[in-house]
């Protein structure tokens, strides 16, 4: 089944513990994303990624790091989470096109707890 | 700066009623424009998609709708469902190679029996 896939769906964490979560996606995407989706807000861009080794910043990216050393792979790294990091993150992975018309594929959320 | 504008920012209506959700957007250079339905705790699922020559676009009780000209466009879910209860996220993109969309906060829809 085509998807992608995020681990852990929730979390809860303590002010600068770092963590990871990942991203990964079987449907050979190159271009791979990073939200953060808050009451209000909807959903901002943290990173993303057009391919392997490509990494850019989206709209929010401050306290953040990514990497893409697989094509598959995507994960979010947290070094010193923080309170206002609490959220719920999506990853996001699409073809890419000239016109960027193809559709992103959400994964299913990752629900972070800064305490 | 590009900019999605959704409206109503909630709605509650019974089963069966028809209704519709708007979106503006200031995105230019425009290249495309889609709908999302994200349910509760779950992740958004494309709807359709709206392109620059399209002014009409169904999927089965949802029909899209895009005025370019007024940067307009529009979903209308025709005799609504429990299951059409979520909220319906309008992401507009740009053409000249970005690939940074602009996400609309979305409308929540809350469909009663």
């Amino acid at each position: 089944e085509a998807q992608v896939t995020q681990n852990p769906r929730y979390l809860i964490t303590v002010t600068g513990k770092k963590l990871t979560v990942t991203c990964s996606q079987n449907m050979n995407h190159e271009y791979m994303s990073w939200y953060r989706q808050d009451p209000g807000l909807g959903l901002r861009q943290i990173y993303y990624s057009m391919n392997v080794e490509v990494t850019d910043k989206g709209d929010v990216p401050e306290g953040y790091k990514v990497s893409r050393k697989e094509k598959r792979n995507f994960p979010l790294i947290l070094e010193s989470p923080s309170p206002n990091q609490t959220s719920l993150y999506f990853c996001a992975s699409s073809l890419l096109g000239v016109l960027s018309y193809n559709e992103q594929f959400f994964g299913p959320g990752t629900r972070l707890t800064v305490l | 700066k590009n900019q999605v504008e959704q409206s109503p920012q909630s709605l509650i209506i019974l089963e069966g009623k028809n209704c519709t959700l708007q979106c503006n957007y200031t995105v230019s250079p425009f290249s495309n424009l889609r709908w999302y339905k994200q349910d509760t705790g779950r992740g958004p699922v494309s709807l359709t998609i709206m392109t620059f020559s399209e002014n009409t676009k169904s999927n089965g009780r949802y029909t899209a709708t895009l005025d370019a000209d007024t940067k307009q466009s529009s979903l209308h879910i025709t005799a609504s469902q429990l299951s059409d209860s979520a909220s319906y996220i309008c992401v507009v993109r740009a053409s000249g190679g970005s690939y940074i969309p602009t996400f609309g906060r979305g409308t929540s829809l809350i469909v009663h029996p």
